[in-house]
């Protein structure tokens, strides 16, 4: 069974500050990672993407990939209260399989 | 980036009833799409695969006669909740993609299906 683990939260941070998203999975053969934010009674929408090792930065956002450690982490710069939302961690292996996290709710306090 | 639209939006009906939902891949063909549900304040759950052309892959516990799906084009996927009940009352999402490039899924809005 392939696992994505998020922490829960909330994860409360102050309007400004940095906010850390972290995600680990299970299995090596792990090929795409995902980050998707959702906000309260709406779908999905896609954030970031890591394909490599190391940091893709995309505006304030900045997603890191460590492949022999199975992490992925989301960095959020300057967080703003409208960045408050569940965040997904996704990673997709062979076959078009993906499995998602549980997501962790993230608070962005004014 | 890639839109994938959803209708309806909000359905309310009776139980018993058959509701169907489309979710179309507006700019992309879509070779691959997937239905979630997602219950108030719990992860998305992950329904099925379906394929175009082919017969959708369920996932373990869910019942394929009530859930019937079909993606008979490469922009056109539809679910069918059949005798629907107030269980099924739910947030339902189809996302499209997952094949092309390194597989990014992109998500419909929705559909929030009310069963009295």
């Amino acid at each position: 069974q392939k696992e994505v683990e998020q922490n829960s939260g909330p994860l409360s941070v102050p309007e400004g500050a940095i906010a850390s998203l972290n995600c680990t999975y299970s299995d090596r053969g792990s090929q795409s990672f995902f980050w998707y934010r959702q906000y309260s009674g709406k779908s999905p929408e896609l954030i970031m993407s890591i394909y490599s090792n190391g940091d893709k930065e995309d505006g304030r956002f900045t997603a890191q990939l460590n492949k022999a450690s199975q992490y992925v982490s989301l960095l959020i710069r300057d967080s703003q209260p409208s960045d408050s939302a569940t965040y997904l961690c996704a990673v997709k292996y062979n076959f078009n399989k993906f499995y998602f996290g549980s997501g962790t709710k993230l608070n962005v306090k004014p | 980036g890639a839109v994938v639209s959803q209708h309806p939006s909000w359905v309310i009906c009776k139980s018993g009833t058959s509701v169907k939902i489309e979710c179309r891949s507006l700019d992309f063909q879509a070779t691959t799409m997937f239905w979630y549900r997602q219950f108030p304040k719990q992860s998305l759950m992950l329904m099925a695969t379906s394929n175009e052309g082919s017969k959708a892959t369920y996932e373990q516990g869910v019942e394929k006669d009530k859930f019937l799906i079909n993606h008979a084009s490469l922009t056109l996927s539809t679910l069918t909740v059949t005798s629907a009940h107030p269980e099924d009352s739910s947030f339902y999402i189809c996302s499209a993609g997952g094949t092309s490039g390194f597989g990014t899924q992109y998500f419909g809005p929705g559909t929030r299906l009310l069963v009295l």
